[in-house]
């Protein structure tokens, strides 16, 4: 199994541009999370799915839309970049609880995003 | 509002030494509480996750302990190695949910030979 893995791995925009960062999981996990992580800052959460067809926001969602048309994948989209979206992007997955599995959460390698 | 804080922030220790990472939440009523670890560059990677209703996990030279009336968590590493050098984050889950994560900013171990 891959587990979890991002594309790409890094990209550079300019403000304004638009891009799509694309999660995929092989672990049939109902749950997918993305998360960005900034020095002094930590892990935040942007969106999370709890299933297929289905998004929420998290902590931090301004300037950002998710789509789960499929199971496996989880899309985060940046309609127009700007200057504080560079961050290191994160996708997480788990079970849900009431599957009885440990509700780990498993992550991504990460997207390296600059925005000039 | 969950807010989750560790101390220290970096930690500098000879290799062979036991050592001792500390996790704080605000809010106690928690499902579990996870550690991780992330490499320079890389993904995070889970460590141990301690149900509400637990004390503590083992995994081999890492032992977590959880005190969720106090809001306090430890992570234990025995016998420390170089390869032990890395990022620890404890995450807890927070509004509600048991699998909304809400971390903290880490504590960077530094192991030396």
């Amino acid at each position: 199994n891959a587990g979890v893995t991002q594309t790409p791995k890094f990209r550079v925009l300019k403000t304004g541009q638009s891009m799509t960062l694309l999660c995929a999981q092989d672990m049939n996990h109902e749950y997918m999370y993305w998360y960005r992580q900034d020095p002094g800052m930590g892990l935040r959460l942007i969106h999370y799915s709890v299933g297929e067809g289905t998004t929420a926001k998290g902590e931090v969602p301004d300037g950002y839309n998710v789509s789960r048309l499929k199971k496996q994948n989880f899309l985060l989209g940046l309609e127009s970049a700007a200057p504080s979206q560079t961050s290191v992007y994160f996708c997480a997955s788990s079970y849900p609880l009431y599957r009885g599995d440990t509700d780990t959460q498993y992550f991504g390698p990460g997207t390296r995003l600059t925005v000039l | 509002k969950q807010e989750v804080t560790q101390i220290p922030a970096a930690l500098s220790v000879p290799e062979g030494e036991n050592l001792v990472l500390n996790c704080s939440f605000t809010d106690s009523a928690i499902y579990n509480l996870q550690w991780f670890r992330q490499d320079p560059g890389k993904g995070l990677t889970s460590l141990l996750l301690i149900q509400s209703s637990q004390r503590e996990q083992t995994s081999g030279r890492l032992n977590a302990s959880l005190d969720k009336s106090s809001g306090r968590s430890t992570l234990y590493i025995a016998a420390s190695q170089p390869g032990d050098s890395a990022t620890y984050l404890c995450a807890v889950p927070s509004g509600g949910s048991n699998y909304k994560l809400t971390f903290g900013k880490g504590t960077l171990l530094t192991v030396n030979p």
